[in-house]
Order: C-alpha cells, then sequence, then structure tokens
C-alpha cells in the first residue's frame, strides 16, 4: 500500500532560520505530489504541487519544493521563515493517472514553531 | 465566491447517536472526500465520492455512512457513535482532471 513519511514531528525554529521539511512516499509509478498547510485552527490550504515537469516547484509564501524522484523524496525548503510560518505542514501523494482522480494519501504531519 | 462549507463547526454528541455532518461545495466538483484528522495520524480517508449516487470506502470507513444524491452535498452519517469517533472532520472537493483537493474549514466532533 502507498504510505507518506514525514521525518519530523514538530520542528522548532528561530525567524530566518531556514527550513527543510522532509517527506518520503512509498509508490513506484507516476505520481502527483501536494504540499498543505494549516494554519492553527484554520482548514488545509495548498502550498504547492508537483505534477510534472520541472522537478523544482515554487508555492505560495516563498516555499518551494524539489521532487527527486530517485529518492521517492519531495522535501519542502524556505530559505527565511518568519512567525507567520507557524503551523503544521502536511506532504500528501496520489497517482498520477493523466488527469483522472486519485485518493490523497497523508503524511502525518510536521508541526513548526518559529520563535520571534 | 465559490467555496465549501461544513456544518456544524462544533458538535457534542453521545455514545450511540446519530450524528449527520453536512458537507456542501459551491464549485460544482465532480468529487467529494471526508477525512478525519487525529494526533499521530495526521488526514486518514474516510469516503469518497465520484459523482452523484457513486459512493466508495476509504481507509477508515468503519461505522461511517455517505449518499451523494446531488452534485453540491455529501453529507457524513456516523450510525451509533463512538468515543473512539471524537476527531475533527474535513471534508474536501476536487474537479476531475484537477488532482487539487479544496478543504473545508472542519468540524470539530466530541463523543461523549
Amino acid at each position: 500500500a502507498q504510505s507518506v513519511s514525514q521525518h519530523n514531528h514538530h520542528v522548532i525554529l528561530s525567524e530566518a532560520a531556514s527550513l527543510e521539511l522532509g517527506c518520503n512516499y512509498s509508490y513506484g509509478g507516476t505520481v502527483n505530489l501536494f504540499w498543505y498547510v494549516q494554519y492553527p485552527g484554520q482548514h488545509l490550504q495548498l502550498l504547492l504541487k508537483y505534477f510534472s515537469g520541472d522537478p523544482l516547484v515554487k508555492g505560495i509564501k516563498g516555499f518551494e519544493a524539489e521532487f527527486i524522484k530517485s529518492k521517492f523524496s519531495f522535501n519542502l525548503r524556505k530559505p527565511s521563515v518568519q512567525w507567520s510560518d507557524t503551523a503544521e505542514y502536511f506532504c500528501a501523494v496520489n497517482k498520477g493517472y493523466g488527469g483522472s482522480q486519485g485518493n490523497l494519501i497523508f503524511g502525518k504531519g510536521t508541526k513548526l514553531s518559529v520563535k520571534p | 465566491d465559490a467555496e465549501i462549507t461544513q456544518s456544524p463547526r462544533h458538535k457534542i454528541t453521545e455514545t450511540g447517536r446519530q450524528v449527520t455532518l453536512a458537507c456542501h461545495q459551491t464549485w460544482n466538483h465532480n468529487n467529494m472526500f471526508w477525512y478525519r484528522q487525529d494526533l499521530g495520524h495526521g488526514l486518514r480517508l474516510i469516503h469518497y465520492s465520484y459523482g452523484v449516487q457513486d459512493t466508495n470506502k476509504g481507509e477508515v470507513s468503519d461505522g461511517y455512512s455517505v449518499s451523494r444524491s446531488n452534485t453540491e452535498d455529501l453529507p457524513l452519517t456516523l450510525e451509533s457513535a463512538a468515543s473512539s469517533q471524537t476527531s475533527v472532520y474535513f471534508c474536501a472537493s476536487s474537479w476531475t482532471g484537477e488532482e487539487t483537493q479544496y478543504f473545508g474549514p472542519g468540524t470539530r466532533l466530541l463523543v461523549l
């Protein structure tokens, strides 16, 4: 069965520190990859996604992620975090059928706390 | 603006009672999903639907049911609520061919 692993349960950083959150998935075929963010008390919002093409994708609020197929990884990065980035981050995967539906498999999430 | 709404936002119920959580989207999306979010488990899929009259079981479907009588709504029913169903429930929807799912604000359910 497909699975998604997020390496860190809780990350604590100071403002201006660089961020990298790990995500690995188990499915060997074509995949679509997502990072969602959940700010405290709010619903999930899409941060960025990868379907095909350039493996380095840029999302909102200065976030980016790199798809490395050989490592089954889709790590999230941000060069300089802000206090407002405090949130929980979820990596998700679905099978890439080229336009048809696919159920999302979520990782367990990484809670990011940024100290002002 | 198109949106996805859930009601109620908070619910307290007793063990054994039937509970229905509503999800309504105005994007005209074909696909709708229900997830539960629990500490240490992330989001897990309960049920999903790819269109009117279509419903499918997800990873954690036991004790839950859904029905899809129109495009806009996918109500989730807990047939006999159990304390293990205390959770935050999120509804999501997506357009066929567009893999991104859009999430509702969530319903926090407490089963006593």
